[in-house]
């Protein structure tokens, strides 16, 4: 069955600073995969989405930026971390009926 | 462009009580309906589901949701809550266009009481 791995859990950083969350997905190949940040009792932002290796796209102008350097692995990043960026991101992976399938989340506090 | 709305931002519901949380939506296109469900801290998790065929629509932890066209609406039920079914629930919608992007609404929190 397919499983989607999300880490860190929680992650609390400075201003400024860079940031790195990962996303992988067992059991399924050259799934969609999405990127969604979820503000405190808001609901879904989807920031961008892929549809295969190296095939981003944006769907809100900000400072993170994604990556996927492999078939099941999508990487989140910033550069430079801003008060705004707190919140809850998920990962999650396409299914064949367009439905999404969600990883646990990582939430994070930008102090 | 589609769009989702969820009517009640809150819905407080003693235990053994049915609950009926609502969904709008605006497409010009065919849909595909969903509703997700999700505990604190945790991600979301597929309740049900509408593609095609009959409008009303069997999910997990004996939720349903009745597809109505004329109404644009995907109304989720339960016909008896437990304590456990607090959670936020969201619905969303994916255009008949290629479905890489599905739009959720603002959530509706359930809240079920002793």
């Amino acid at each position: 069955s397919q499983t989607i791995h999300q880490w860190p859990a929680t992650l609390v950083q400075p201003v400024g600073s860079p940031l790195s969350l990962e996303c992988t997905v067992e059991g399924t190949s050259n799934p969609n995969l999405y990127w969604y940040r979820q503000a405190a009792g808001r609901g879904l932002q989807l920031l961008f989405y892929s549809v295969g290796i190296g095939q981003i796209s944006s769907e809100v102008p900000q400072n993170l930026s994604a990556s996927r350097p492999q078939d099941r692995q999508f990487i989140l990043s910033s550069k430079k971390l801003l008060l705004s960026d707190s919140g809850f991101y998920l990962c999650a992976w396409g299914g064949e009926s367009y439905e999404q399938y969600f990883g646990p989340g990582t939430r994070l506090t930008v102090t | 462009a589609q769009s989702v709305t969820q009517l009640d931002s809150q819905v407080p519901v003693f235990e053994e009580a049915p609950v009926e949380l609502r969904c709008n939506y605006s497409s010009s296109v065919s849909v595909y309906l969903f509703w997700y469900v999700q505990y604190p801290n945790q991600g979301l998790q597929l309740l049900l589901k509408y593609l095609s065929g009959s409008t009303l629509v069997k999910g997990i932890n004996g939720f349903e949701a009745e597809f109505n066209k004329s109404q644009t609406s995907f109304h989720l039920r339960k016909p008896s809550v437990h304590i456990s079914d607090t959670a936020e629930y969201f619905c969303a919608v994916s255009e008949d266009t290629g479905g890489f992007k599905t739009i959720f609404g603002a959530g509706t929190r359930l809240f079920v009481k002793a």
